[in-house]
């Protein structure tokens, strides 16, 4: 079975720009949770989908957004980038129906996004 | 808040040696507390989950963590190093509560010398 896949792999871009992540889940996942790592605040979690509805959010502010289509793939939008938005972007998919506590997350390589 | 410590950025053994990779959480809850290992330009493995069946916890490449509540510790032991397990280790912690998501330790990184 494929593994969770990201697209593209590497980016670069500057302030003010806006960026769109690809994240494709394992198949017959319906969940997909987004992630940034940076060396400073280590690994935070950004926000979860499941069946194409936001199920859980984190603490970011709304230039970050995403979304999950039918196929469960989901997608996640940075606008407005700043400086300190450069960092690794993991997507993790998983079943979905236990939750977080119970569901193991697969994680993808990651997406690594420079704005300068 | 709901927060987890690892204890160590960094670790270093010798191939052979003991590793003993140290992680206490936050106890209002109980919680569902996980391993996961990173390679450089790799993405996360899941090592090991504890979710309040047995306390001691067997894992992927030899690795175990026993779940101690009395003081709030998960630590993740190997007998033996290998080169191979040279890497960064996050503990992580979640809730069985509606809208909780993982929470991620800052990470310890093992470095394994021949």
């Amino acid at each position: 079975k494929a593994g969770v896949t990201q697209t593209p792999r590497y980016l670069i871009k500057t302030r003010g720009q806006q960026v769109t992540l690809s994240c494709s889940p394992i198949s017959g996942h319906r969940s997909v949770s987004w992630y940034q790592q940076t060396p400073g605040q280590g690994l935070q979690f950004l926000f979860e989908y499941f069946s194409e509805t936001q199920r859980n959010k984190g603490n970011f502010p709304g230039r970050f957004s995403g979304r999950q289509f039918s196929n469960s793939r989901s997608e996640m939008n940075v606008s407005t980038l700043e400086l300190g938005d450069s960092a690794l972007y993991l997507c993790a998919s998983s079943l979905g129906t236990g939750g977080v506590s119970t569901d193991t997350q697969y994680f993808g390589p990651g997406t690594r996004l420079t704005v300068l | 808040a709901q927060s987890v410590t690892q204890l160590d950025s960094h670790v270093s053994v010798s191939e052979g040696t003991p590793v003993l990779l140290r992680c206490n959480y936050s106890s209002s809850y109980s919680p569902s507390l996980f391993w996961y290992v990173q390679h450089p330009n790799k993405g996360l493995q899941l090592l090991l989950k504890y979710t309040s069946a047995a306390t001691l916890v067997k894992g992927i490449n030899g690795f175990e963590a026993e779940f101690k509540k009395s003081e709030t510790s998960f630590h993740l032991t190997k007998p033996s190093a290998h080169m191979s397990d040279a890497a960064e280790y996050f503990c992580v912690v979640t809730y069985n509560q509606a809208g909780t998501a993982l929470i991620f330790g800052k990470g310890t990184t093992l470095s394994v010398s021949s």
